[in-house]
């Protein structure tokens, strides 16, 4: 068990251009979600899955955004036509569906759009 | 409005003193976490606390739940330098915007 990963830890990009992120959980975890962190604040849900199927999103997530989790395993969060306000961390946390859920957090990919 | 509200923000304290950080929310819940974030680091879950009444403890940290005041409490024994970090609570509300996390309580503990 090597924890769950994110790639790439940093990303740069310029203001316009699309973004993916990836991130591998946990190997029988079946949820897998998504948050996104700005300096001094909580992170923020964005999406979760459980096993393939996308379960909620966010009501404050913009249509630019799409996650995806094929096959149920690895996710990627796709960020299209970058903004400078989505310069954050976007973490990705894994867990196995009980009523003592846990989650397990990621690294995280810090995004900074210029 | 669905809200998750900590406090203190941040707080400083002596090594051995004890201290308690309080999590209100607005709404009912499913279930109620808490979590540490050291400066630059992932977040690493400490409790997750299900019913009125729960109480949890690891270490110097212990966690209770009172769903019926919707308030969550972490209370440090004894605090030791190590505890140093910053303290989320977050509560899974249930539905579209599932987990909702407070803006953290920023604990600096002085040797």
């Amino acid at each position: 068990d090597t924890g769950v990963s994110q790639d790439p830890r940093h990303k740069i990009t310029k203001r316009g251009q699309n973004v993916t992120f990836r991130c591998d959980p946990i190997s029988e975890h079946n949820r897998l979600y998504w948050y996104r962190q700005t300096l001094g604040q909580g992170p923020e849900f964005l999406t979760y899955f459980q096993n393939e199927a996308q379960l909620e999103k966010s009501r404050l997530l913009s249509d630019r955004f799409s996650a995806e989790r094929p096959k149920g395993s690895f996710s990627t969060l796709e960020i299209q036509r970058t903004e400078q306000g989505d310069s954050a961390m976007y973490l990705c946390a894994s867990s196995y569906w009980t009523l003592q859920e846990t989650q397990y957090f990621g690294p995280g990919t810090r995004l900074l759009v210029l | 409005e669905l809200k998750v509200e900590q406090n203190p923000l941040f707080l400083s304290m002596q090594e051995g003193k004890n201290y308690t950080i309080y999590c209100n929310y607005s709404t009912t819940s499913d279930r109620l976490y808490w979590y540490r974030q050291d400066p630059g680091k992932s977040l690493e879950s400490l409790f997750v606390l299900l019913s009125n009444g729960a109480v949890k403890q690891e270490g110097r940290l212990m966690a209770s739940l009172d769903t019926k005041a919707r308030l969550s409490t972490l209370h440090i024994t004894a605090a030791v330098h190590d505890l140093s970090a910053t303290y989320f609570c977050a509560v899974d509300m249930g539905r579209d915007d599932k987990i909702i996390f407070g803006k953290g309580t920023r604990l600096h503990i002085l040797p």
